[in-house]
């Protein structure tokens, strides 16, 4: 089956500083790369997806890059602000079932 | 509403009795997760459906372990015989379709038990 890696575990920066948010996948069948935002005591939240077929994808202050070749893609959140404080998650869909990697709790220092 | 709701929201059991939780999907979802997320770890899956059947029962950690579901709407995830390592929280998810379709999660069940 996939397996995801997610680095790092715990990210601090201080407000209006970039994060980024790496991750890497095995199977080369998935095609579907969602992150995922996970407040205190709420369910995930789909922040941003890309599909295999794009390189890169950006929504504002978040973006997600892919690298189909290295089979590693990466979230980017630019100007930090407390609110975007949260456990982040990536996943990688080969098929019918996501497989989620171990999550960045991210710490946004005002 | 036209989230996905999930019951209890929290439930505190002793160890050797059984409990069920409750998920409510978005209408006309096909796809419905189960999810288990013990307190400062990832998401680990259990089992899924499409429509009412469930084609991947392969996270399921162990045969106290099951669920079903009805008119391709509410599921029920059943735990018998709880164990203290089965707290955690347990999260619903469902999308249109399986797949590369976003999945919507619910707020999940809190489950501690004692």
């Amino acid at each position: 089956g996939e397996n995801v890696e997610q680095h790092p575990s715990t990210l601090s920066v201080q407000e209006g500083d970039s994060a980024v948010i790496k991750c890497t996948y095995s199977d080369s069948a998935s095609n579907y790369f969602p992150w995922y935002k996970q407040e205190l005591g709420k369910g995930p939240q789909l922040i941003i997806d890309i599909r295999s077929n794009v390189g890169e994808k950006k929504d504002q202050r978040i973006a997600v890059t892919l690298n189909k070749t290295a089979k590693h893609f990466s979230l980017h959140i630019t100007e930090t602000q407390p609110e975007d404080s949260a456990v982040y998650f990536c996943a990688a869909i080969p098929g019918n079932q996501f497989y989620f990697g171990t999550g960045t709790s991210l710490t946004v220092i005002p | 509403g036209a989230g996905v709701s999930q019951s209890p929201s929290n439930k505190v059991t002793e160890k050797g009795k059984d409990v069920e939780l409750r998920c409510d999907p978005i209408s006309g979802h096909t796809a419905l997760y189960w999810y288990r997320q013990r307190l400062g770890q990832g998401l680990e899956f259990l089992i899924y459906f499409q429509g009412n059947s469930a084609p991947d029962k392969s996270g399921l950690p162990s045969d106290r372990f099951s669920a079903e579901r009805t008119g391709e709407s509410v599921s029920t995830l059943t735990i018998q015989r709880t164990q203290q390592e089965d707290s955690a929280v347990y999260l619903c998810a469902s999308s249109l379709l399986p797949g590369n379709y976003e999945q919507y999660f619910g707020p999940g069940t809190r489950l501690t038990v004692t």
